[in-house]
């Protein structure tokens, strides 16, 4: 299966300020990347998928980036509500596997 | 949309257990679906994907042979039978719609809050 690798394991970032999240995969995912925010106790929320097409009713703060093995997630102007847990998750290749998170503090 | 699980609870490893997942707002029989688990304090694992038919069901290998995924599209209920189970089962298990009939690997467009089910003797 495609291993996938987010870092850092957290970040801390002061509100207004830009979050950016990395995922490698260990193979080349083309654009079939998709990217999950997980709010404390929520389920995991779509946030953008194909790589860079941002899900429905998703504000324009976020936004992703990348093909291949290498993308990003950056968050342009850090809000409160921004605090949680992000996924990112590829499906090229059944299985699709996920990255292990990475957690968005506000500092 | 929205997907809304049921049947987790405290079950003794070796017992079994069903999950339902009710849904409504999208055309159910047109989806495939898929049951995502998320151990406490890990990350998301996927279990299994059944087609909009059921004609076609897939299984990661920690569960292939214990759990079995089924759907009722004239109740636009999904199912997840646990049979077998282990410690290391415990975990939430959520529901999860993908925007194709397929059974291939998607993203997930909207999911459930989750039930969760513990092992523990």
């Amino acid at each position: 299966e495609t291993v996938m690798t987010q870092s850092p394991a957290t970040l801390s970032v002061s509100p207004g300020d830009r979050a950016t999240l990395s995922c490698r995969a260990r193979q080349s995912v083309n654009s079939n990347l998709a990217w999950y925010q997980q709010q404390p106790g929520q389920a995991p929320r779509l946030l953008i998928y194909d790589g860079s097409t941002r899900a429905t009713d998703i504000p324009a703060r976020f936004s992703g980036s990348g093909s291949g093995t290498e993308f990003t997630l950056t968050i342009s102007s850090l809000q409160s509500e921004d605090s949680a847990i992000y996924y990112c998750q590829q499906y090229n290749k059944w299985p699709g596997t996920f990255g292990q998170g990475t957690k968005v503090e506000i500092k | 949309v929205q997907l809304v699980e049921s049947g987790g609870g405290v079950v003794q490893p070796g017992k079994s257990l069903r999950l339902s997942c009710v849904a409504s707002g999208f055309t159910f029989s047109s989806s495939a679906m898929h049951w995502v688990r998320q151990a406490p304090g890990k990350g998301l694992e996927w279990v299994a994907v059944i087609s909009f038919g059921g004609s076609h069901e897939f299984y990661a290998d920690s569960v292939k042979g214990r759990f079995t995924i089924s759907r009722d599209n004239s109740n636009n209920t999904l199912y997840l039978q646990l049979g077998s189970l282990r410690v290391d089962d415990t975990a939430v298990y959520y529901c999860a719609k993908v925007d194709s009939p397929y059974s291939g690997a998607s993203y997930f467009d909207y999911w459930g809050q989750g039930t969760l089910v513990t092992v523990s003797s």
